[in-house]
């Protein structure tokens, strides 16, 4: 089975902070990581993703994730917040050798305040 | 416009009524997909296409739905006598398994189901 896991519900931080989005997960075999972020009445938008090689993988928007397999994580940070980064965030996976489903976290608030 | 498109982009039904809902990938994406997300929740997986080919049925998808991609272009989703608890946001993604977009899929803006 399959599973990833968004510990908190919401995270506050204040405009020009370092953000960290925190998500675990749970696979058989190689994961196939992502994240993506979700705007009020827009569909979900891809950010990054985690296939292979470098443990740390930059994508859209100044994001960035890190790998850790050990810990089984794939944390979302980004060096300095803006206001407008604030949206509903999801981790998501699937294996490397099972079918194409992605298994998405519950989403975590990020609330980036002036 | 070339990303993924939904219509309708919101429905209201009656109990027991029937819906369908379409959904158009980016148009050199050979695999589709079907998500319900509701409150609070992430996306579930429902099922997918390669080209017009079902391959994979989540056990959420109840004798009620059913979904179709008889060209392997546009995709429609049918839920048959709703209820009430089908009322949810409706998702549809789409992929490629070549080139850019390789892994990641694109997703559309939805189409909000409310059931009365």
């Amino acid at each position: 089975a399959q599973s990833v896991a968004q510990p908190e519900d919401q995270v506050n931080v204040a405009e020009g902070n370092p953000l960290t989005v925190k998500c675990t997960y749970s696979v058989s075999g190689n994961p196939y990581l992502f994240w993506y972020v979700q705007y009020p009445n827009r569909g979900l938008q891809f950010l990054l993703k985690y296939i292979t090689g470098d443990n740390l993988v930059k994508g859209s928007y100044g994001f960035e994730a890190e790998f850790n397999k050990s810990q089984t994580s794939f944390h979302l940070k980004k060096p300095s917040a803006l206001v407008s980064d604030s949206a509903l965030y999801f981790c998501a996976v699937r294996s490397s050798n099972s079918g194409y489903a992605l298994n998405f976290g519950k989403g975590t608030s990020l609330l980036v305040t002036p | 416009d070339t990303g993924v498109s939904q219509n309708p982009r919101h429905k209201i039904t009656k109990r027991g009524q029937n819906v369908t809902f379409r959904c158009d990938p980016i148009s050199e994406h050979n695999r589709l997909y079907w998500y319900r997300q509701t409150l609070g929740q992430g996306p579930e997986f429902l099922t997918y296409f390669q080209n017009e080919a079902q391959l994979e049925k989540s056990r959420l998808l109840s004798d009620r739905f059913s979904a179709e991609r008889p060209k392997g272009s546009f995709s429609t989703l049918e839920i048959q006598r709703t209820e009430q608890g089908d009322s949810a946001m409706y998702l549809c993604a789409s992929s490629s398994d070549m080139g850019i977009g390789l892994y990641e899929q694109y997703f559309g803006p939805g189409t909000r189901l409310t059931v009365t």
